[in-house]
């Protein structure tokens, strides 16, 4: 199976800030990596697929970066309810599989 | 209004068995492949099973492999899991997501349910 870390596991940031949370995978695993968003209590939302491709309605300030191992979701500038949790996906193979999610709370 | 809605969840004893439901309207649930997964209270998200649009093709994660079987009715729009000799370590939010990839073969989860919780308790 292939497994995804995400790092931080947590960070702390404030409205307006500019953040950037890593997943990375223990194979190549092209561009199929997804990034979600999930607030408490709701269920997960797609934020960025193939890596760097932004899901329709989600905000620009969302982005996405990377291939092979290393990607990259970054926040430009934080608004009061992205501080919340976020989960790469890898949809290279099966078992898909996910990182171990990153919370973003308010310094 | 394209949705997923989830039911069936409950408490159950260790050993038992359940069966959630997940019905889908809005779009034509028949072209989709449609997957099951799950979240233990306060941990991270993880991929259960899912299913091929005509159901020919289905594909589970090890943990539960021979205890777990997923199944879908077109007709009825509805996906369903059925879980046998259920563990404490299954207790969890069950989410029905919904798996599109488009011409780009990139298939990524684009509609979740609210998720049904299962307790595996005595």
């Amino acid at each position: 199976d292939i497994q995804m870390t995400q790092s931080p596991s947590s960070l702390s940031a404030s409205v307006g800030d500019r953040v950037t949370i890593t997943c990375r995978a223990s194979q190549s695993i092209g561009r199929y990596l997804n990034w979600y968003q999930q607030k408490p209590g709701q269920a997960p939302k797609l934020l960025i697929y193939a890596a760097s491709s932004l899901q329709t309605d989600v905000p620009s300030r969302f982005s996405g970066a990377g291939s092979g191992t290393d990607f990259i979701l970054t926040i430009s500038s934080l608004q009061p309810g992205d501080f919340v949790f976020y989960y790469c996906q890898q949809s290279y193979t099966i078992p898909r599989t996910f990182g171990q999610g990153t919370r973003v709370e308010i310094k | 209004e394209v949705q997923l809605v989830e039911s069936g969840g409950g408490l159950v004893q260790p050993g038992g068995s359940l069966r959630l439901s997940c019905a889908a309207s809005g779009f034509t649930f028949s072209n989709y492949w449609m997957s099951w997964v799950r979240q233990a209270p306060g941990k991270g998200l993880e991929w259960v099973a899912n299913i091929k649009p005509d159901g020919s093709e289905k594909y589970y994660v090890d943990s539960v492999k021979g205890r777990f079987t997923i199944s879908r009715d077109n007709a009825k729009n509805s996906l369903h899991l059925q879980m046998n000799s259920l563990r404490a370590e299954d207790t969890a939010v069950y989410y029905c997501a919904r798996s599109y990839g488009g011409n780009s073969g990139y298939w990524y989860f684009d509609l979740w349910g609210r998720g049904t919780l299962v307790t595996v308790s005595a």
